[in-house]
């Protein structure tokens, strides 16, 4: 099974509707992150967290909202989707006890809002 | 704005090396210098790092400019299946936050 996991994979929708995008891991890493990616453009991040009770906005955080429930899982909410917020979503995992900064990405949800 | 700059596309032959060029020049002193790549639209694959020394892995060798201001990641044997987009990174120890750009999309020719 995968370590880093992401549900839906696909995921259409309209526009007003609110959604839910879901990341789990069992990788025991205490950091998590989201991402989106746009046609042709490298990641940008929208929010990350360290442990359950730390939540960090990225560089694109307008219009999203997260959810540490556990340590292993990390939601990305879409209030009110708008068809500018298309685009494919990758969560992250890391571990900041080895120290490193290596991130290990999920499979990727891609989004279409209409 | 992304801290790195890459070329935006380059072409390989299989079997030769591929050699990708990373400036870095804002880098500081505790500044990691990440690889990834990313196969069609997969999720990013971690590649290589390094701090100051030239490291080397199973899958590539990073070579690091002595001011530390560009990189080169290599990929000794190029495979059709090392066409990918490869992104170079940048981040300060301790912030564990990437910044990317848009990385170079490296095709390998049959």
């Amino acid at each position: 099974d995968a370590d880093v996991t992401q549900t839906p994979r696909n995921r259409i929708t309209k526009t007003g509707k609110r959604i839910m995008l879901e990341c789990s891991q069992t990788k025991g890493h205490d950091r998590m992150y989201w991402y989106r990616q746009d046609p042709g453009l490298g990641l940008r991040l929208i929010y990350y967290s360290f442990d359950v009770k730390d939540i960090n906005k990225g560089e694109i955080s307008d219009g999203y909202s997260v959810s540490r429930q556990a340590q292993a899982k990390f939601s990305l909410s879409l209030e009110s989707a708008i068809p500018n917020q298309t685009a494919l979503y990758f969560c992250a995992t890391g571990a900041t006890w080895d120290g490193s900064n290596e991130q290990f990405f999920g499979p990727g949800t891609r989004l279409t809002v209409l | 704005d992304a801290k790195t700059t890459q070329p935006p596309s380059m072409d390989c032959a299989e079997g030769r090396a591929a050699n990708l060029p990373c400036n870095h020049s804002t880098i500081s002193g505790n500044e990691y210098v990440y690889w990834y790549r990313q196969i069609h639209s997969q999720g990013p694959q971690y590649i290589i790092h390094g701090l100051k020394n030239n490291e080397t892995n199973e899958m590539a060798s990073l070579i690091i400019t002595e001011d530390r201001k560009s990189s080169t990641l290599i990929l000794p044997h190029a495979t059709l299946r090392d066409t990918a987009v490869y992104y170079c990174i940048d981040t300060t120890s301790g912030t564990y936050k990437y910044i990317f750009g848009t990385g170079t999309r490296l095709k390998v020719l049959a």
